[in-house]
């Protein structure tokens, strides 16, 4: 089966400054990558996410990399802002069903 | 708010007790997940419907889970004979049914066996 690595497990920002947070996955047949968002006490939220044939995805201060040859993919945050902290999780799908596997997450907190 | 809707929020039962909980995904969806997740830790996954057909369940899932998804529409998750281990949120997922398609979570449901 699949096994997705997260790091780093937190990571303290200051406002303004970026955050990247990297997952690599093991099964190379692993071809949809989302990344969520979760807010304590609610259920995680879609914010970005990667189709295999795609290197690259953009959407406003949130980016996606993917580098099928080794395996990794990253989320990159501009210009962070307070409400940016919560818990963020990467996944990877491998099989036709669709069910993801998660990373152990990343703790962002933003200070102003 | 994704449309996906799961009750109750809190469950607080007893070692030994049944629960169920019930999962509301978004109408047009007929992909359907259960992931159960501890804390400080992902979302693992339990089990998939595509429409009412239950077609993967985790290892994680016990003899004493049963999920169901009668006509396709909302689905419950019974755990019987509930054991501490058991206290986690129970999140639902929905999807369309298509190649690259976006999962969309509930709130979860939070359970605490005492």
């Amino acid at each position: 089966g699949e096994n997705v690595e997260q790091h780093p497990s937190t990571l303290s920002v200051q406002e303004g400054d970026s955050a990247v947070i990297k997952c690599t996955y093991s099964d190379s047949a692993s071809n949809y990558f989302p990344w969520y968002k979760q807010e304590l006490g609610k259920g995680p939220q879609l914010i970005i996410d990667i189709r295999s044939n795609v290197g690259e995805k953009k959407d406003q201060r949130i980016a996606v990399t993917l580098n099928k040859t080794a395996k990794h993919f990253s989320l990159h945050i501009t210009e962070t802002q307070p409400e940016d902290s919560a818990v963020y999780f990467c996944a990877a799908r491998y099989n036709s069903y669709g069910k993801l596997t998660f990373g152990q997450g990343t703790i962002l907190t933003v200070h102003p | 708010d994704t449309g996906v809707s799961q009750d109750p929020r809190h469950k607080i039962t007893k070692r030994g007790q049944n629960v169920t909980f019930r999962c509301d995904p978004i109408s047009e969806h007929n992909r359907l997940y259960w992931y159960r997740q501890t804390l400080g830790q992902g979302p693992e996954f339990l089990t998939y419907f595509q429409n009412e057909a239950q077609l993967e369940k985790s290892r994680l899932l016990s003899d004493r889970f049963s999920a169901e998804r009668p006509k396709g529409s909302f689905s419950t998750l019974e755990i019987q004979r509930t054991e501490q281990g058991d206290s986690a949120m129970y999140l639902c997922a929905s999807s369309r049914n298509r190649v690259y398609y976006e999962q969309y979570f509930g709130p979860g449901t939070r359970l605490t066996v005492t």
